[in-house]
């Protein structure tokens, strides 16, 4: 079974500090997504990359940075966290273009105070 | 700018009825349409999935319907179960120079009542 893990599993931070979210997959896929689920808003793409030490920009990128430093390492980075990127946040992950499945890790909520 | 529209937010059946979940798009690029369902406290998950070049395909009580001409698809769940009591999402994914992309619309919240 495809395996995604997120990392930290939820966590509080101040507003204008800096919040890393972990991600990591041993599914020896090439994508890798982060996406960001609100209420009334369903889930909306921020940042994927699909290959190493690339990453291009989602619907939503504003706000956010992502790094890929290795095909199984994903992070999302919030470098002056908001009130309004308080959210729960999936990383996922797909084979590409002819495997298109996503694999979920299990989400981070992030409460921004 | 809702690329994939996708309604009602929230439907509530009873169990045994057939459950339709509507989505809409307007990019004709699109080439893949999944259905993802998630349970509460969960993450989202595959349920099924269709490609333009067929308008029906169905998943034992599972089927979705797709009008390439009108850019609509919907999920019906046949005899529905308490059990399928979650959130829906359809997505559409758009292939091109900058990979793969998946699009979800915003969620039904389906509730099936004994």
């Amino acid at each position: 079974e495809a395996a995604v893990t997120q990392s930290p599993r939820s966590k509080v931070a101040v507003t204008g500090g800096k919040v890393t979210l972990s991600c990591h997959q041993t599914n020896n896929h090439d994508y890798m997504y982060w996406y960001r689920q609100d209420t009334g808003h369903g889930l909306r793409l921020i940042h994927y990359s699909y290959v190493a030490d690339s990453t291009e920009k989602g619907d939503i990128p504003d706000g956010y940075k992502a790094s890929r430093p290795s095909q199984e390492n994903f992070s999302l980075i919030l470098e002056l966290a908001s009130l309004s990127q308080t959210a729960v946040y999936f990383c996922a992950s797909s084979g590409g273009a002819s495997n298109e499945r996503l694999f979920f890790g299990h989400g981070t909520k992030l409460s921004v105070l | 700018q809702q690329q994939v529209r996708q309604s009602p937010q929230s439907l509530t059946v009873w169990e045994g009825e057939t459950a339709i979940l509507n989505c809409s798009y307007e990019d004709s690029t699109f080439d893949y349409f999944p259905w993802y369902h998630q349970f509460p406290g969960e993450s989202p998950a595959l349920l099924i999935a269709i490609r333009p070049v067929s308008n029906k395909k169905e998943d034992g009580r599972f089927t979705i319907f797709f009008n390439k001409r009108e850019k609509k698809f919907s999920l019906h769940i046949a005899d529905s179960q308490p059990g399928d009591s979650a959130t829906y999402f359809c997505a559409a994914r758009r292939y091109g120079s900058s990979g793969n992309k998946l699009i979800f619309g915003i969620g039904t919240l389906l509730s099936v009542k004994p």
